[in-house]
């Protein structure tokens, strides 16, 4: 059964610092994996999606980085604001069971002190 | 597009009472799913469909959950009768679907929060 992990579960970093989050997942069988964003009471919103084929996706000041073979993910986010201050959530879509069915981590809440 | 849209954003009703949580996707998308988000357990997938047509619902947690789509613009999620751990923040997303079956990114609603007293 695919399970994936988030570490840590909260980061509170200075305004202007680089970041990076991780994400981990325990079966390599993806088709893909997105990045959510998710503000206190709202929905998620889509960040980033990284087919299985590929390594990277960029947009804006944030870079998602992909290593099935190790199951592992990480979103960098370049000098962050106050702004970005969120949960962070990753998603895979296995291979097994249906790509649709999307398998969450609990996320990581980041608080961007100004 | 006004992206996935469901109604209503609050719901308190007390326990026993049925509950219908409503969903429209975006326009031409052709999944929709429903998920339920709460502190212990994360974010659960409950029910997806494809083309109006229910295709996996093993993580509706009992009977008591049911979901239905009678059009493409419109989904609903039951519960009956409701109980006090069914409160959680329920989502629906949508999805189109590509050409070549590659799953692709899911757009999710603003979502409903429910409380069961």
């Amino acid at each position: 059964k695919q399970e994936v992990t988030q570490i840590p579960a909260a980061l509170s970093v200075p305004e202007g610092e680089n970041l990076v989050l991780n994400c981990s997942f325990t079966d390599s069988a993806i088709y893909n994996l997105q990045w959510f964003r998710q503000d206190p009471g709202k929905g998620l919103t889509s960040l980033l999606l990284i087919q299985s084929s590929q390594r990277e996706q960029t947009s804006g000041r944030l870079n998602a980085s992909l290593d099935k073979s190790s199951g592992r993910s990480t979103l960098y986010i370049a000098a962050s604001q106050p702004g970005d201050s969120a949960t962070y959530l990753c998603a895979v879509a296995p291979t097994q069971g249906g790509s649709e069915k999307l398998v969450f981590g609990k996320g990581t809440k980041l608080t961007v002190n100004p | 597009d006004a992206g996935v849209i469901q109604s209503p954003r609050h719901e308190v009703t007390e326990m026993g009472q049925e509950v219908t949580l409503r969903c429209k996707p975006i326009s031409g998308h052709d999944y929709l799913f429903w998920y339920r988000q709460t502190m212990m357990r994360g974010l659960e997938l409950l029910i997806y469909f494809n083309n109006n047509v229910p295709i996996d619902d093993s993580g509706m947690p009992e009977d008591r959950f049911s979901a239905k789509m009678p059009n493409a613009s419109f989904s609903t999620l039951k519960i009956q009768p409701s109980e006090p751990r069914d409160s959680a923040v329920y989502f629906c997303a949508s999805s189109p679907l590509t050409g070549t079956g590659v799953f692709n990114e899911q757009f999710f609603g603003p979502g409903t929060r429910l409380t069961v007293l």
